[in-house]
């Protein structure tokens, strides 16, 4: 079935690196992707990958994609207080009519 | 280049009252999309719009919830009676295409959110 998990919490602490993990169902063609949620704010995309890729980085982010394992992360280097938010990892694919397939979010705590 | 807009910001009714939602979307983006993000969850999508016509309200309760798109531009979600299970954040997003494409990203408003006593 289509499912998308996530952890719900990560903490760490500020200047390391925070490092947000995530499974999906599998598919011939899928896009994933990182949205940040922070408080009274919308969803932001932060990033995307295709699932032909292995990696993909913008300047501190870092999306990993293990295609064997269905696994999805996301490394931010450097992690600073403006970071703290929710994450969503989400997928969508050619049988979901490309609709986006949401995770429950991992919220980020940064610890000083 | 202005966002996607939601009003009102924050609402709070009791059971059995209704309530409505809107949404403009970004100038010239064809599809909008109406999500229900309950506390703890990732959004559900509840309404697709490609312009003025319904792509997909599969998961839309059709007994209390409507929407529509009347001009293809600004759209309105009412929930009418509302329950307490309905207590949420209701996020409008909007596509440039949509529908069926491969990648077209969507653009969130900030989120009504709502609290039904």
């Amino acid at each position: 079935g289509e499912d998308v998990e996530q952890s719900l919490f990560l903490s760490v602490r500020e200047g390391d690196s925070s490092v947000i993990n995530c499974t999906y169902t599998d598919s011939s063609s899928t896009y994933l992707y990182w949205y940040k949620q922070e408080p009274g704010a919308g969803l932001q995309l932060l990033t995307y990958i295709f699932s032909n890729m292995d990696m993909k980085q913008d300047q501190r982010l870092t999306v990993l994609l293990n295609k064997k394992d269905k696994h999805l992360s996301l490394r931010i280097a450097d992690t600073q207080t403006g970071d703290s938010a929710i994450y969503f990892c989400a997928e969508s694919f050619f049988e979901s009519n490309y609709q986006l397939i949401w995770g429950a979010g991992t919220k980020l705590i940064i610890k000083p | 280049e202005a966002g996607v807009a939601q009003s009102p910001r924050y609402k709070i009714i009791e059971k059995r009252q209704s309530v409505a939602f809107w949404c403009n979307p970004i100038s010239g983006h064809a599809t909008l999309y109406w999500y229900q993000q309950i506390l703890g969850q990732g959004p559900k999508l509840l309404i697709q719009f490609q312009n003025n016509g319904v792509v997909d309200d599969s998961q839309l309760p059709k007994d209390r919830f409507s929407a529509e798109r009347l001009k293809g531009v600004d759209s309105t979600l009412k929930i009418q009676p509302a329950k307490l299970e309905d207590s949420a954040v209701y996020l409008c997003a909007s596509s440039f295409e949509g529908s069926g494409r491969a990648f077209d990203e969507q653009y969130f408003g900030p989120g009504t959110r709502l609290t039904v006593t």
